[in-house]
C-alpha cells in the first residue's frame, strides 16, 4: 500500500493562513488523496479529496503537484476550532476490490494561537 | 439525519467479559467500517462490510465479530475482552465504494479493559 509521511506537528496564528504538506511518492494513478482532521474527543471528519486537479470547498484547499507525489491542504483563515489532527491519506481498494478503506498514519498536529 | 450513531459512549470491563458495541447509521449506506485508535495512533480498520449479509475482515480483525443483517446497523462484538483491546471504537459509514467517496464517521465508544 502506498504511505504517505506528514509532519508530526504545526503551529499557525489564529486568522493567518496554513498550508499541511504531505508527501506520496509511492502513489497509484488510481490513488484518491483526501485530508480527514479529528477535533479532541471526536470521530475524525471529511475534509477535503482531489486526484489531479487542485480543488476548493468551503471548508479547505487541495494543491496537488504535478507529479502527484506530493500535495497540501491549506487553510485560508485558521481559527481556533481548526486545532485538531490532520490526515492526509490515499484511498485504496481493499485487497478483494469490493470497498475502499481509509489507511491512517498519525498525521500532522496542528495548534492554532491568537 | 442523526448520522452515525455509537453506543455506548464509555464502557469499562474486566478481562474474560464480553460486549457488543453498537454502531447504527440513518444514510442508507451499503458500506459499514469498524476502527479502532489507541493512544497517539491513527486509525485502524477491523472489519468491514458491502452490505446486509457480507463482511470481511480488515487490518486487525482478531478478538472481534461482525454482522451485518440490516444496511443500518452494523455491531462490533468482543467475546473475551484483554486489556490490549482498550482503545476508542469508531465505526463509520460510505453510500458507496470508490475512491471518490467520503467516509462518515461516529463519535466513538471509549472501551477500557482491566
Amino acid at each position: 500500500d502506498a504511505k504517505t509521511t506528514q509532519p508530526n506537528s504545526m503551529e499557525s496564528n489564529e486568522e493567518e493562513p496554513v498550508h499541511l504538506p504531505c508527501n506520496h511518492s509511492t502513489i497509484s494513478g488510481t490513488d484518491y488523496i483526501h485530508w480527514y482532521r479529528q477535533l479532541p474527543s471526536q470521530g475524525p471528519e471529511y475534509v477535503i479529496h482531489g486526484l489531479t486537479s487542485n480543488v476548493n470547498n468551503r471548508m479547505a484547499s487541495l494543491a496537488i503537484a504535478e507529479d502527484r507525489k506530493s500535495s497540501t491542504l491549506i487553510l485560508h483563515r485558521a481559527t481556533l476550532r481548526d486545532a485538531a489532527v490532520y490526515y492526509c491519506i490515499l484511498r485504496l481498494k481493499t485487497n478483494t476490490g469490493t470497498a475502499s478503506k481509509l489507511t491512517f498514519g498519525t498525521g500532522t498536529r496542528l495548534q492554532v494561537t491568537l | 439525519n442523526a448520522g452515525v450513531t455509537q453506543t455506548p459512549k464509555f464502557r469499562i470491563l474486566k478481562i474474560g467479559q464480553s460486549m457488543t458495541l453498537q454502531c447504527a447509521q440513518d444514510m442508507n449506506h451499503n458500506y459499514m467500517y469498524w476502527y479502532r485508535q489507541d493512544p497517539g495512533m491513527g486509525l485502524k480498520l477491523i472489519y468491514y462490510s458491502v452490505g446486509a449479509g457480507i463482511t470481511d475482515k480488515g487490518e486487525v480483525p482478531n478478538g472481534y465479530n461482525v454482522s451485518r443483517s440490516t444496511t443500518e446497523d452494523f455491531p462490533l462484538r468482543l467475546e473475551l475482552a484483554a486489556p490490549s483491546q482498550t482503545s476508542v471504537y469508531f465505526c463509520a459509514s460510505s453510500p458507496t465504494s470508490g475512491g471518490a467517496n467520503e467516509q462518515f464517521f461516529g463519535p466513538g465508544t471509549r472501551l477500557t479493559v482491566l
